[in-house]
């Protein structure tokens, strides 16, 4: 069994400012794991993935997040905050072999203050 | 090239109607998600094919949830004598390499 625990789900940064969200997993076999952010009316887009090849992943649009084990998290970062990174931001686990459904946390919807 | 897409983007229906919702996954992807993205209970996955069988449905909520895929294409989902607690926005995605799914804009269903 696999979840996904995301802790806070709304946190507020200003525009320049470091972005943080935490992301917690549980996984019975190796994990991949996921963000994905979701603008208003807009399906999920996909800003990283871990896939064992190395413990810190950058993605798209300046994010990054690190994978670590001992402290079963991979939290997602920012150096700063622009406007247009307000959104839902969601953490997702599959297993490595077979079936790679996703199961999602909560969500993290991020608001940046002026 | 074109992502996947899906259609209806709404979707309102009364009570006890049967609804259906169709996916196309991006060309040449041999799996096919969907999943349902609701207040109460977040985003939750429904249903995996692989190429036109459904090896895993243990999302499926109900009996009333049922899903098909033909030509290793297009996906339809189909829900029979909808209830309010049906409405969500249901996403489809697909893949073909693995760890990658490209996700559809959905279809926001509402029973009323």
């Amino acid at each position: 069994a696999q979840s996904v625990t995301q802790l806070g789900s709304h946190v507020s940064v200003s525009e320049g400012a470091l972005v943080l969200l935490r992301c917690n997993y549980s996984s019975s076999v190796p994990p991949y794991l996921f963000w994905y952010v979701q603008y208003p009316n807009q399906g999920l887009q996909l800003l990283l993935k871990y896939t064992s090849a190395a413990t810190l992943v950058k993605g798209i649009n300046g994010f990054e997040a690190e994978f670590k084990k001992s402290e079963t998290s991979f939290h997602l970062t920012k150096p700063s905050a622009h406007m247009s990174d307000a959104a839902e931001y969601f953490c997702a686990v599959s297993a490595q072999v077979g079936n790679e459904k996703l199961t999602f946390g909560t969500g993290t919807r991020l608001t940046i203050i002026p | 090239g074109a992502g996947v897409s899906q259609s209806p983007s709404n979707k309102v229906t009364e009570k006890g109607k049967d609804v259906e919702l169709r996916c196309d996954p991006i060309s040449g992807h041999t799996a096919l998600y969907w999943y349902r993205q609701s207040l109460g209970q977040g985003l939750e996955f429904l249903i995996y094919f692989q190429g036109n069988s459904a090896p895993d449905k243990s999302g499926l909520p109900s009996d009333r949830f049922s899903a098909e895929r033909t030509g290793g294409s297009v996906s339809t989902l189909t829900i029979q004598r909808t209830q309010q607690e049906d409405s969500a926005v249901y996403l489809c995605a697909s893949s073909l390499f693995p760890r990658e799914q490209f996700f559809g804009p959905g279809t926001r269903l509402t029973v009323l």
